[in-house]
């Protein structure tokens, strides 16, 4: 499976979007790219995931380039429950093997 | 009504040891994960079920037994525990490969905290 690239943190201010960017520029075609977050001493949690097309659902909204060589994961309204390790995962739809890599520590500030 | 859970939460034990830790989901999905999360934070996949087969073993030593009497469980055994062992461990689940990245749709448990001294 293909890696991925993320900024190893980043601050948001409450109520103000957050524009999480990773880079996949090994991606192959069957590939997914695959957002979760984990909230201190809590599990994974899936946020949204996407193939080709920008998805959108009541958590976040995935951007993906049209050469699919990078993505943006974007929360509208940032608050301080969004502080968390976001990752983003590059896997094909084959039996669930998910790579975590460090991921992105986001703070959330008032 | 708590999707996927794990027994226990926390577990302190002496090296040698043998523990289980169980894992449970009622979302109705056939396949289910041991992800370990160690002191640095990583998370690896250790093992993925199937409809109660094996379909990933990412090279976990032998002394780490999964077992799935049905589709809703898959717990974890530990033989001989050595102090490396300790780590977070979490359990998951999905539905498996049906196209539309179902698979990597995953539900992660709250995490069992093993500690062996």
């Amino acid at each position: 499976d293909a890696k991925t690239t993320q900024p190893t943190s980043m601050d948001c201010a409450e109520g103000r979007a957050a524009n999480l960017p990773c880079n996949h520029s090994t991606i192959s075609g069957n590939e997914y790219v695959y957002w979760y977050r984990q909230i201190h001493s809590q599990g994974p949690q899936y946020i949204i995931h996407g193939l080709k097309n920008n998805e959108t659902n009541e958590m976040a909204s995935l951007i993906i380039t049209e050469d699919r060589k990078s993505s943006t994961l974007i929360l509208p309204h940032a608050t301080l429950r969004d502080t968390a390790v976001y990752y983003c995962i590059v896997s094909t739809d084959s039996w669930g093997k998910l790579q975590f890599g460090a991921g992105t520590q986001v703070v959330v500030t008032p | 009504d708590t999707a996927v859970s794990q027994t226990p939460k926390y577990l302190v034990t002496q090296m040698g040891n043998d523990k289980s830790i169980k894992c449970e989901q009622n979302l109705g999905h056939d396949t289910m994960y041991w992800y370990k999360q160690d002191s640095k934070k990583f998370l690896k996949i250790m093992f993925s079920y199937n409809n109660k087969e094996l379909i990933i073993n990412e090279t976990v030593p032998n002394r780490f037994s999964p077992k799935s009497p049905d589709k809703a469980h898959l717990n974890l055994h530990i033989n001989s525990l050595e102090l490396g062992d300790s780590a977070v461990y979490f359990c998951a689940s999905s539905q498996p490969w049906a196209g539309q990245g179902a698979s990597g749709t995953q539900y992660f448990g709250p995490g069992t905290r093993l500690l062996v001294l």
